[in-house]
C-alpha cells in the first residue's frame, strides 16, 4: 500500500510569515500533485511535478519534487489569509493506477 | 457552468436506510471517481469508472454500488447505511484513467450524516 504522510498536520501562522509543508513516502511516484481544498468545496489542483528535483513556482508558492520522486514540499512566501485551506499532496503512478492522497495539512493564516 | 456537480449537497438519514448520491460532469471526460473524505480529512478513492466501465474498486463494502448510465454520470447508491458511513463523498472526473499528469476535477462534495 502506498502511503503519503504530510507534515505538519495543522499550521496556524500570521499573515506575512513563510511556511513549508512536507509530503513524504517510501514509494516512488511518477508524478506528484498538490491540491488545495477550501471549506465546503472539493480539492482544486495547484500544480503537478513530474521530474525528480523539479521546482515549480506559482506566484508565492514554490513546489519541489524530491530527487528520488518519493517526497515533495510546498513553500509559501509571505502567506496571506487567502492561502487558508487544506493542502493535499497526491501521488500518481507507481504500483497503483489511481491517485494516492496524503494525510493533508490544514493551514490557517491569521490577519 | 459547473464542471462537476453533485446532488444533494447535504444528506441526513437514519441508520439502515438506502440513499443515492448523483454526480454529473460536463467536461467531456472519460473517467469518473468516487472518493470518501473522513472526519480527519483523509481522502480515499472508492471507485473509478472509465467510459462507463468499472476500473478501480477499492476495498469498499458491497453495500456501496456505483452506477454509470453514461460517461457523464456516475451515481453512488448506498444500502443499509451505517454510522461509519458518515463522511463527505466527492465525485471527480479526469480525461485519462489515472495518467500520471492527469488533472482530477472534483465536485463540491456531499456531506452524509447517518443518525
Amino acid at each position: 500500500t502506498q502511503l503519503l504522510e504530510q507534515s505538519p498536520q495543522f499550521l496556524s501562522i500570521q499573515e506575512g510569515e513563510n511556511l513549508t509543508v512536507y509530503c513524504n513516502s517510501s514509494s516512488v511516484f511518477s508524478s506528484l500533485q498538490w491540491y488545495r481544498q477550501e471549506p465546503g468545496e472539493g480539492p482544486v489542483l495547484l500544480v503537478t511535478v513530474v521530474t525528480g528535483g523539479e521546482v515549480k513556482k506559482l506566484k508565492r508558492l514554490t513546489f519541489q519534487f524530491g530527487d528520488a520522486r518519493k517526497d515533495s514540499s510546498l513553500h509559501i512566501t509571505a502567506a496571506q489569509p487567502g492561502d487558508t485551506g487544506l493542502y493535499l499532496c497526491a501521488g500518481a503512478g507507481g504500483s497503483a493506477r489511481q491517485l494516492t492522497f496524503g494525510s493533508g495539512t490544514q493551514l490557517t493564516v491569521l490577519p | 457552468d459547473t464542471a462537476v456537480s453533485q446532488t444533494p449537497k447535504y444528506l441526513v438519514t437514519q441508520m439502515g436506510n438506502d440513499k443515492s448520491i448523483k454526480c454529473e460532469q460536463n467536461l467531456g471526460h472519460d473517467t469518473m471517481y468516487w472518493y470518501k473524505q473522513d472526519s480527519k480529512k483523509f481522502l480515499k478513492i472508492m471507485f473509478s469508472y472509465n467510459n462507463k466501465e468499472l476500473i478501480i474498486n477499492e476495498t469498499v463494502p458491497n453495500r456501496f454500488s456505483p452506477k454509470s448510465p453514461d460517461k457523464a454520470h456516475l451515481n453512488l447508491h448506498i444500502n443499509s447505511l451505517e454510522l461509519g458511513d458518515s463522511a463527505v463523498y466527492f465525485c471527480a472526473s479526469s480525461q485519462l484513467a489515472g495518467g500520471s499528469t492527469d488533472t482530477q476535477y472534483f465536485g463540491p462534495g456531499t456531506r452524509l450524516t447517518v443518525l
